[in-house]
């Protein structure tokens, strides 16, 4: 059974400071989402990386993938205080989307 | 384009009583998921359907159906609702590589 796992769980952090999350999962997946969910949101698609050596980017964020590993980063480079709001890492696996925890990142002033 | 659209956006139900949340989609999305959100948790999965005519059980099933008889529509229902029933409740669509959601369904059970 697939499980996917975050870390860490809650990040608070300075604006400008550069920090990384991080997602495993337990099994061999066919491609890896990342979100991003506001209070009282639905979830918005950040990023799919579907293959190994994967690095995509938008902004101040930076999602890569390591199959090998069963590893994916979402890093994020000198926060600024919009970027405040929940992150979730899914792997797919079959016909499954399965989600870790959410990372709830502050930032602060 | 419309994407994914839950109704209703808030319920509240008594214990005992029963619902259904309404999902559609006009994507022609085959993959279609329903997923539970407890307050200051990850999304679980409850069940999940392949396309039309076939569904599948999820993470937790307990106290819940499906039926997908039509490509866009993927109905989810609650037959005798408990508390912990009480979340969020979020359908979602799929093709290829990436995952819509919808708006949310807030269900809060008496």
């Amino acid at each position: 059974e697939l499980k996917v796992e975050q870390n860490p769980l809650f990040l608070s952090m300075q604006e400008g400071k550069n920090y990384t999350i991080y997602c495993n999962y337990s099994t061999t997946s066919d491609r890896l989402y990342w979100y991003r969910q506001d209070p009282g949101k639905s979830l918005e698609s950040l990023f799919v990386l579907l293959s190994n050596g994967a690095v995509k980017q938008e902004g101040r964020l930076m999602a890569s993938l390591d199959t090998k590993a069963r590893l994916s980063t979402l890093h994020i480079t000198a926060a600024v205080h919009d970027l405040s709001a929940t992150y979730f890492c899914a792997a797919e696996y079959g016909n499954k989307l399965v989600f870790g925890a959410g990372t709830i990142l502050r930032v602060k002033s | 384009n419309a994407g994914v659209t839950q109704t209703p956006k808030f319920r509240i139900l008594k214990i005992g009583q029963s619902m259904t949340l309404q999902c559609t989609q006009d994507m022609n999305h085959n993959y279609m998921y329903w997923y539970r959100q407890d307050p200051g948790m990850g999304l679980k999965l409850i069940y999940y359907s392949v396309g039309a005519g076939i569904t599948d059980k999820g993470e937790v099933p307990n106290g819940y159906n499906v039926s997908r008889s039509t490509t866009e529509d993927f109905p989810l229902r609650l037959e005798l609702a408990a508390p912990s029933q009480t979340s969020v409740y979020f359908c979602a669509s799929s093709w290829s590589t990436e995952a819509f959601f919808g708006q949310g369904t807030r269900l809060t059970v008496v």
